[in-house]
């Protein structure tokens, strides 16, 4: 089963705007990352934050961790159509385990 | 090396059929990930070696399903009387094990049709 709930799981904005997606998650977490998807592609890494981090910048890309909800969002700054895909956050957690936990991913469509 | 390698891109296939997909990793990456995904939905994780030892099985894999990474480099994942329910996109991924966090290179996926 999946771990992550993503919201919203579509989002459609104009070219220039941002792009605000968000994740929450069950348990306890190492780490949570960001991927991209083009239709009928495979993932691509964003970037990652650490459960002891609150902020990461990586260009036109903002994550937030806040561990006490359980929540992380994703901000896309000044959108370009190139942007266009489904973003899926994915959590790695302590226990041992080294597998990525995906969430249901949201649909981004940038309209020029 | 030009990433994560799948074979075949795609694979249609009659209901009861055996399917063999392969997946060639990063060369230097000795951890290797199949996840299964389908319209619409995240990937969802099916199992994961450690150079040829398989470490982790969803229960999502049933008995149908087998993987293997005999030399610890290439990996398949055979299905097989394959059923509808199996159509999705098999998706292939490779890491550098570490002491930290373990960041993904994934493939393009094999996707599967079972008609």
């Amino acid at each position: 089963s999946q771990q992550g709930e993503e919201d919203p799981q579509a989002l459609s904005i104009q070219e220039g705007e941002n792009a605000t997606m968000n994740c929450s998650y069950k348990t306890s977490i190492n780490n949570l990352q960001w991927y991209r998807q083009n239709s009928g592609r495979g993932l691509v890494h964003l970037i990652l934050i650490r459960s002891n981090e609150r902020e990461k910048h990586s260009g036109r890309l903002r994550v937030t961790l806040d561990t006490s909800k359980k929540s992380s969002s994703l901000l896309i700054t000044a959108s370009r159509a190139a942007d266009t895909a489904s973003y899926f956050c994915a959590t790695q957690s302590f226990q041992g385990a080294q597998k990525l936990v995906f969430g249901q991913g949201t649909r981004l469509t940038i309209n020029p | 090396d030009t990433g994560v390698s799948q074979n075949p891109r795609h694979k249609i296939t009659k209901r009861g059929q055996n399917v063999t997909f392969r997946c060639d990793p990063i060369s230097e990456h000795n951890r290797l990930y199949w996840y299964r995904q389908t319209l619409g939905q995240g990937p969802e994780f099916l199992t994961y070696f450690q150079n040829e030892a398989q470490l982790e099985k969803s229960r999502l894999l049933s008995d149908r399903f087998s993987a293997e990474r005999p030399k610890g480099s290439f990996s398949t994942l055979e299905i097989q009387r394959t059923e509808q329910g199996d159509s999705a996109m098999y998706l292939c991924a490779s890491s550098l094990a570490t002491s930290g966090a373990n960041v993904l290179t994934f493939g393009a996926g094999s996707r599967l049709t079972v008609l």
